[in-house]
C-alpha cells in the first residue's frame, strides 16, 4: 500500500468551529489531492497541490482552504464547519500529473 | 462542467455470475481509470486505460477504453463474495487533477 496516512479517521464537530484534517505521505510524491465523497456524487475534488506551497482549487472548494508547507503533508481546513460539509474526506497522492492516484483510508467528518 | 454517467447504480448478483458496468461522458478523456472501494477504505486502482480501443485485463477483470474516448466498461467474470464493494470509473483529461469520477456502482454478491 502507498504510504498515506489521514488523521483523524473520525471526527464529530459543531457547526461554526474550525476543523483541520491532515494527510501525510511517505512516498515523496509531488501531487496531493483532497476529495470528498458523498452518496450519489462519487468523489469530488476540493483542492490539490502540485508542490510545496503550490495549491489550486478543485470542483468544490468553497468553504475549504489548504496548505502544504512540506512535501509530505497536505492540510485541509474548514474555517467554519457547516452541516453540508458532513462527508467522508479522502486524500490522494500521485507521482506525476497524469499518473494514477493512490488514496488514503478516509476521514469521516460529521458536523452537528 | 464535465460529468460521468456510471451505470448501473447498484447490482445484486449470484456468486459465479459475470458483471458488466459502464461509464459514459459527453467529453473526451485521455485516460480511463477503474477503482474499487471496500467498506471503510479508500478507493484502490484496478485498471488504467490510456489508449482508445485498448482492452486490458487484470485477473477476472477486463476493461475497455471506448473508441470514441467518451466511454469505458468494466467486466468481472465469475464473481466471488470478495468482489463486493463500490466500483468507480474515472476519466482523466490532460493534467491528472482534472480527473472526474463517476458516482459509483455498488456491487452485492450473494454466495
Amino acid at each position: 500500500d502507498a504510504g498515506i496516512t489521514q488523521s483523524p479517521r473520525h471526527k464529530v464537530t459543531e457547526t461554526g468551529t474550525p476543523v483541520t484534517l491532515r494527510c501525510h505521505q511517505t512516498e515523496n510524491h509531488r501531487y496531493m489531492y483532497w476529495y470528498r465523497q458523498d452518496p450519489g456524487h462519487g468523489l469530488r475534488l476540493i483542492h490539490y497541490s502540485y508542490g510545496v506551497k503550490d495549491t489550486d482549487k478543485g470542483e468544490v472548494s468553497d468553504g475549504y482552504s489548504v496548505s502544504r508547507s512540506k512535501t509530505e503533508d497536505f492540510l485541509l481546513t474548514l474555517e467554519s464547519a457547516t452541516s453540508s460539509q458532513t462527508s467522508v474526506y479522502f486524500c490522494a497522492i500521485s507521482e506525476g500529473v497524469d499518473t494514477e492516484a493512490f488514496f488514503g483510508q478516509g476521514t469521516r467528518l460529521t458536523v452537528v | 462542467g464535465q460529468q460521468l454517467n456510471q451505470s448501473p447504480q447498484s447490482m445484486f448478483i449470484q456468486e459465479g455470475e459475470d458483471v458488466s458496468m459502464n461509464c459514459t461522458s459527453s467529453s473526451i478523456f485521455n485516460t480511463w481509470l477503474w477503482y474499487k472501494q471496500d467498506p471503510g477504505e479508500g478507493p484502490v486502482l484496478l485498471i488504467a486505460l490510456y489508449k482508445a480501443g485498448e482492452l486490458t485485463s487484470n485477473g477476472r477483470l477486463t476493461a475497455q477504453f471506448g473508441i470514441t474516448r467518451k466511454d469505458s466498461f468494466l467486466n468481472i467474470s465469475a464473481s466471488i463474495p470478495s468482489d463486493v464493494g463500490i466500483y468507480f470509473c474515472a476519466g482523466q483529461s490532460t493534467g491528472g487533477f482534472k480527473t472526474i469520477f463517476g458516482a459509483g456502482t455498488r456491487l452485492f454478491v450473494k454466495a
